[in-house]
């Protein structure tokens, strides 16, 4: 069975403070793997796609990075603004459909 | 582009009762996928249709079931509401194989 572990549940940084979120994975065949955040009450919003080991993404303060056993959202100098919950999920490549297999998240909160 | 929709917002049911959410897709997506999300915890897939069939089921018990349409559109039910059913539906639409897009869900509270 698929499955993500987000560490840590909940970072508390000040704003300016660079930090990395991770997300540990094990999936039988990974087509991709999936970065998310998500405000209070709301649905997730996308923000990267990675595919294979060694592939970066970046977008504004965020850079995701994957491995074949975790990805990494880095988040340099941090605005309040970025305070939300960040999702990382998995996809695998077999079995058809595009089932997306969730961590638990990790809750930012940034400071002033 | 309206991106992905969800009806209602929010609702209020009552143990044993029926319940149906609806979704529309955004433009251009033939795909669409319901997640349950409990209060803490990151989305569970329910399942996926395409070419208005199942195409893929989570653990769910036959009380979840649904519906595409012909425009892409899609219905969750919830049949014989249990209080463990409280969650944020959320749907996801997406062309096949490509990132999928989520809507901004609909808060279900069973008393």
């Amino acid at each position: 069975e698929d499955q993500v572990t987000q560490s840590p549940e909940a970072l508390r940084l000040q704003e300016g403070e660079s930090s990395s979120l991770n997300c540990s994975y094990t999936v039988s065949g990974l087509r991709g793997l999936f970065w998310y955040r998500q405000d209070p009450g709301k649905g997730p919003e996308f923000l990267f796609t990675l595919y294979s080991a060694g592939e970066e993404k970046e977008k504004e303060r965020l850079k995701a990075t994957l491995t074949k056993k975790e990805s990494f959202l880095h988040i340099t100098a941090p605005k309040p603004e970025d305070s939300a919950t960040y999702l990382c999920a998995v996809e695998r490549s077999a079995g058809g459909g595009n089932k997306l297999t969730f961590g638990t998240g990790t809750q930012l909160k940034v400071e002033l | 582009d309206a991106g992905v929709t969800q009806s209602p917002t929010h609702l209020i049911k009552t143990r044993g009762q029926q319940v149906t959410l609806r979704c529309s897709p955004k433009s251009g997506h033939d795909t669409v996928s319901w997640y349950q999300q409990a209060l803490g915890q990151g989305p569970q897939f329910i399942f996926q249709y395409y070419e208005e069939e199942e195409r893929q089921r989570g653990n769910f018990p036959d009380r979840f079931s649904g519906h595409q349409f012909p425009n892409y559109s899609s219905e969750l039910n919830v049949n014989a509401l249990l209080l463990g059913d409280s969650a944020l539906y959320l749907c996801a639409s997406q062309a096949l194989n490509t990132e999928a897009f989520f809507g901004q869900g609909t808060r279900l509270t069973v008393v």
